[in-house]
């Protein structure tokens, strides 16, 4: 059974600052894993969605990296802004041939950019 | 185009009731996929619904149930309110079932007391 943990469960940086999310995940046989943002009370936006088969995807100041033979990804958020707290969460997708699997999430990490 | 839409978003039950949920997806998905955010367990995969079948279906009793109807927008329903169903109920779309990004919904906030 597929598990997603992310580390660490909250951080708190200065406004400015580079900083990195971690997620790991127990079954390396992925379609795709995703990365969301969720501000409180709300539902998720969508970050960055990388298939199995890349190793990066960048979208403005944040770039997501996947790992899959580890089981790791990371996503890296440069000259980080108050307006960037939230909570991020890391998704996966399994392989099961068709493709038609749920995602599975991790428990998030709640980031504090402070002015 | 308009995003996922989620009604009501906030929903008051007392226990024993039963509620029910709806959604409407971005314009032109056929994918919709339920999910429960809950402070221990996080958000967890409840169903997927695909061309009004259900394709997927988490790990949840059958109190809980949901339907596609030909527009693709779907509902869920759960039955028996506990304690324990208080939750955010997230709703998902995607243009396919499967292998796509999925665009989410703002949520339904339920209260179970």
């Amino acid at each position: 059974k597929q598990e997603v943990t992310q580390i660490p469960a909250a951080l708190s940086v200065p406004e400015g600052e580079n900083l990195v999310l971690n997620c790991s995940f127990t079954d390396s046989a992925i379609y795709n894993l995703q990365w969301f943002r969720q501000d409180p009370g709300k539902g998720l936006t969508s970050l960055l969605l990388i298939q199995s088969s890349q190793r990066e995807q960048t979208s403005g100041r944040l770039n997501a990296s996947l790992d899959k033979s580890s089981g790791r990804s990371t996503l890296y958020i440069a000259a980080s802004q108050p307006g960037d707290s939230a909570t991020y969460l890391c998704a996966v997708r399994d392989y099961k041939g068709s493709g038609n699997t749920p995602l599975v999430f991790g428990k998030g990490t709640r980031l504090s950019v402070i002015a | 185009k308009a995003g996922v839409t989620q009604t009501p978003r906030y929903l008051i039950k007392t226990r024993g009731q039963q509620v029910t949920l709806s959604c409407s997806p971005i314009s032109g998905h056929r994918s919709v996929s339920w999910y429960q955010q809950t402070p221990g367990q996080g958000l967890q995969f409840l169903f997927e619904y695909f061309s009004e079948t259900q394709r997927n279906k988490g790990n949840f009793p059958g109190r809980f149930s949901g339907r596609q109807f030909s527009n693709s927008r779907s509902e869920m329903n759960v039955s028996t309110l506990e304690l324990g169903d208080s939750a955010l109920y997230l709703c998902a779309s995607s243009l396919r079932q499967g292998q796509e990004t999925q665009y989410f919904g703002p949520g339904t906030r339920l209260l179970v007391l």
